[in-house]
């Protein structure tokens, strides 16, 4: 099993849509946990970066975490083209030296 | 966030040249800086960690002859490629950590494409 899993998609939604891009990890001691943004051809870019349970929210993105169900959610509102990307989910390893991400999920918001 | 460049962002070089990549954090000191290959729709697959003024270590399967990696400063790692085949032509991703706020930050440069012909 992977420490970090996440559905690979594609995911397609029209414009304005909420969307919901979701990620499960195994290890219950992981804390810290990322969502990174990647469009074709360029490097990741972090997003929102949280530290246990609960909510954070960053304009139109919230990101989620739910320690009790291992599960890490980003929601984005009103959804643009320009969030068509890939969104990788990140945890730090338990040494603290290293992020293990999970596969990422292609999004396309269409207009 | 912090400003991780890399240099070339493209390079056609003939097989069996060697090739250098740069990697640079431009407004932080990082120890540790990490390297990743992506083929087209597939996800990031790190190849090494390089700890500033020791040796990098290498994943399972990356040979390290092959791809040599220095970090002789806090803001520059390199990764050369030797000896290129055709088979190496890949998107290759730096990565430096920033640890400045007490917090382990990770951000990555904008990627480098390699075509070996």
């Amino acid at each position: 099993q992977k420490e970090v899993e996440q559905d690979p998609g594609p995911l397609s939604v029209p414009e304005g849509a909420i969307v919901s891009l979701n990620c499960t990890y195994s290890n219950s001691a992981f804390q810290y946990f990322m969502w990174y943004r990647q469009y074709s051809r360029k490097g990741p870019e972090l997003l929102m970066y949280t530290y246990s349970s609960g909510n954070k929210e960053d304009g139109r993105f919230t990101a989620q975490v739910d320690k009790s169900s291992k599960y890490i959610s980003l929601f984005i509102r009103d959804s643009q083209p320009s969030d068509s990307a890939t969104y990788l989910c990140a945890t730090i390893n338990n040494a603290g030296n290293m992020l293990t991400f999970g596969g990422g999920t292609r999004l396309m918001v269409k207009p | 966030g912090a400003v991780v460049s890399q240099h070339p962002s493209w390079v056609i070089c003939k097989s069996g040249t060697s090739v250098k990549i740069e990697c640079r954090s431009l407004d932080f000191q990082a120890t540790t800086m990490f390297w990743y290959r992506q083929f087209p729709k597939q996800s990031l697959m790190l190849m090494a960690t390089s700890n500033e003024g020791s040796k990098a270590t290498y994943e399972q399967g990356v040979e390290k002859d092959k791809f040599l990696i220095n970090h002789a400063s806090l803001t520059l790692s390199t990764l050369t490629v030797t000896s290129a085949h055709p088979e190496d032509s890949s998107f290759y991703i730096c990565s430096a950590v920033d640890r400045g706020n007490g917090i382990y930050e990770q951000y990555f440069g904008p990627g480098t494409r390699l075509t070996v012909t």
